[in-house]
C-alpha cells in the first residue's frame, strides 16, 4: 500500500463521453502530480499542484482538465477524448515540489478511448 | 532538447549481477532518481543521487557522474522478483522530472 489511491482502476469511454479520474493521498504531502504512461514511452508529466496551486501545465490539450480541491485530492476531468489518449494515467504525490523529494505513485487508471 | 537514454531491455540470470545504464542531457541538473515498476503496478522509489559517487542500499547501488551525464543502477544477487522495469529520471533546472522510457529487466532461472 503506497498511500496513494486512484479510482477507477479501469475505464472505457467513448469519444463523446465525460468522465473524471480521482486520486487521493493519505501521506500528508503538499504536492500532487498527474502523469500519462504509454507503452514503451517515458512518463509524461501533465500537471503539477503544490499547496493546491497549479505549478506547471506541460502543453496538455484542453480536453484534460485538472482540479485540486485540497492537498489530499486531485481530479482529472476528461471530455471529448481521442483514441490516442488511451494510456495508463498515474497520480503521484511528494512531500513538497522540489528537486530531492521522491514521488509516491498510485496504481493508475487504465483508460481506453473507443 | 532534454533526453534520457537507457537500454530498452536486458536479460540476466538469477543470482548474478546486472548494471543498468542511464545517460542524460537536460537543461540543468538537480538530482537523479531510479524507480522500479513491476508490470501492472505503480513505480516505486529506489534511489536518489545528487552528488558524484556510489550510493549503496542493500542489494541495490546507484552511481552518478555529473560531468559525464551518466548514472547506473547495480543489482546484486538477482532474484526472480527483480524482474521489472527500471526507470531513470532527472530533475532539471526548473525542478521538473524528466523520465527515461525505462529498462525492462528479465531474470532467468
Amino acid at each position: 500500500e503506497t498511500g496513494v489511491t486512484q479510482t477507477p482502476r479501469h475505464l472505457v469511454m467513448g469519444m463523446t463521453n465525460k468522465k473524471s479520474l480521482k486520486c487521493e493521498q493519505h501521506l500528508g504531502h503538499n504536492a500532487m502530480y498527474w502523469y500519462k504512461q504509454s507503452a514503451k514511452k517515458p512518463l509524461e508529466l501533465m500537471f503539477v499542484y503544490s499547496l493546491e496551486e497549479r505549478v506547471e501545465n506541460n502543453s496538455v490539450p484542453s480536453r484534460f482538465s485538472p482540479e485540486c480541491p485540497n492537498s489530499s485530492h486531485l481530479f482529472l476531468h476528461l471530455h471529448t477524448l481521442q483514441p490516442e489518449d488511451s494510456a495508463l494515467y498515474l497520480c503521484a504525490s511528494s512531500q513538497e515540489h522540489g528537486a530531492s523529494y521522491e514521488q509516491y505513485f498510485g496504481p493508475g487508471t487504465r483508460l481506453t478511448v473507443t | 532538447g532534454q533526453n534520457i537514454d537507457q537500454p530498452t531491455e536486458m536479460t540476466a540470470t538469477e543470482g548474478a549481477i546486472v548494471q543498468i545504464n542511464c545517460t542524460y542531457q537536460t537543461s540543468g541538473f538537480n538530482g537523479l532518481f531510479w524507480y522500479q515498476q513491476h508490470a501492472g503496478e505503480a513505480p516505486t522509489f529506489l534511489s536518489y543521487n545528487v552528488l558524484d559517487g556510489l550510493e549503496e542500499k542493500g542489494r541495490f547501488s546507484s552511481f552518478l557522474s555529473r560531468s559525464k551525464g551518466y548514472s547506473y543502477l547495480l543489482l546484486k544477487e538477482l532474484q526472480m522478483k527483480d524482474s521489472a522495469s527500471y526507470l531513470c529520471a532527472v530533475t532539471d533546472s526548473n525542478y521538473q522530472l524528466i523520465w527515461g522510457a525505462g529498462t525492462k529487466l528479465i531474470i532467468k532461472p
